[in-house]
């Protein structure tokens, strides 16, 4: 079974500096799915980055970037020039990129990034 | 349509009794998904529907649990004979067909909030 291990509980970055969140993984498939997702107090969950385990070069969205490194099986996110709004619980999640019916997220127990102004 | 939906967000009940959750998919969504999420915890894969079909299911999901999706389109969760333990987060995600990226997404809902007193 897959397992996700966020082993940073809490994080605090200074507003528009920058600040790293870990993630590793366990697997022994080679084609999987890894995301980033952000959930603010009491709102939705919503995806932040997605990265195909098949693609060598790091996803970026905007602000949010990825160091994925296979080999490690580790996935970092990356927050640029952090904001107030960026304040919210981070979960890693896996997917298997295998067909059938494994489209389950599997979440680590996250971490809570706080943005002091 | 602006997301998926969740009712009720929050629901206390005693112990022993029958509680039912509903969840609103996005409407060209095919697949959903229920989580649930206890504190400190990252959520956790109870069960999948594709269309109306249950087709994976958590061995979390225990026999006083028990999940419809009746034509393919909203679905429920009924707990039987709730206990404390079932206090939890619940939460509800759906995702577009497979085929193109874009399916590798889940969108989630504002949760419904159980305490089992």
């Amino acid at each position: 079974a897959q397992t996700v291990t966020q082993s940073q509980p809490e994080m605090s970055v200074q507003e528009a500096e920058t600040v790293t969140l870990s993630c590793t993984y366990d697997t022994s498939e080679s084609d999987y799915y890894l995301f980033w997702y952000k959930q603010p107090p009491s709102r939705q969950m919503i995806l932040v980055i997605r990265q195909e385990a098949y693609k060598q070069q790091n996803a970026t969205e905007n602000r949010f970037s990825v160091n994925f490194q296979k080999a490690a099986k580790s996935f970092s996110l990356k927050i640029s020039d952090s904001q107030l709004g960026d304040a919210a619980m981070y979960f890693c999640a896996y997917r298997s990129g295998s067909g059938g019916s494994n489209y389950k997220l599997t979440f680590g127990k996250g971490t809570l990034l706080t943005v002091n102004p | 349509d602006t997301g998926v939906s969740q009712d009720p967000r929050h629901k206390i009940t005693k112990r022993g009794q029958n509680v039912t959750f509903r969840c609103d998919p996005i409407s060209e969504h095919n697949r959903l998904y229920w989580y649930r999420q206890t504190l400190g915890q990252g959520p956790e894969f109870l069960t999948y529907f594709q269309n109306e079909a249950q087709l994976e299911k958590s061995r979390l999901l225990s026999d006083r649990f028990s999940a419809e999706r009746p034509k393919g389109s909203f679905s429920t969760l009924e707990i039987q004979r709730t206990e404390q333990g079932d206090s939890a987060m619940y939460l509800c995600a759906s995702s577009l067909p497979a085929g193109g990226l874009l399916a590798y997404e889940q969108y989630f809902g504002p949760g419904t909030r159980l305490t089992v007193t």
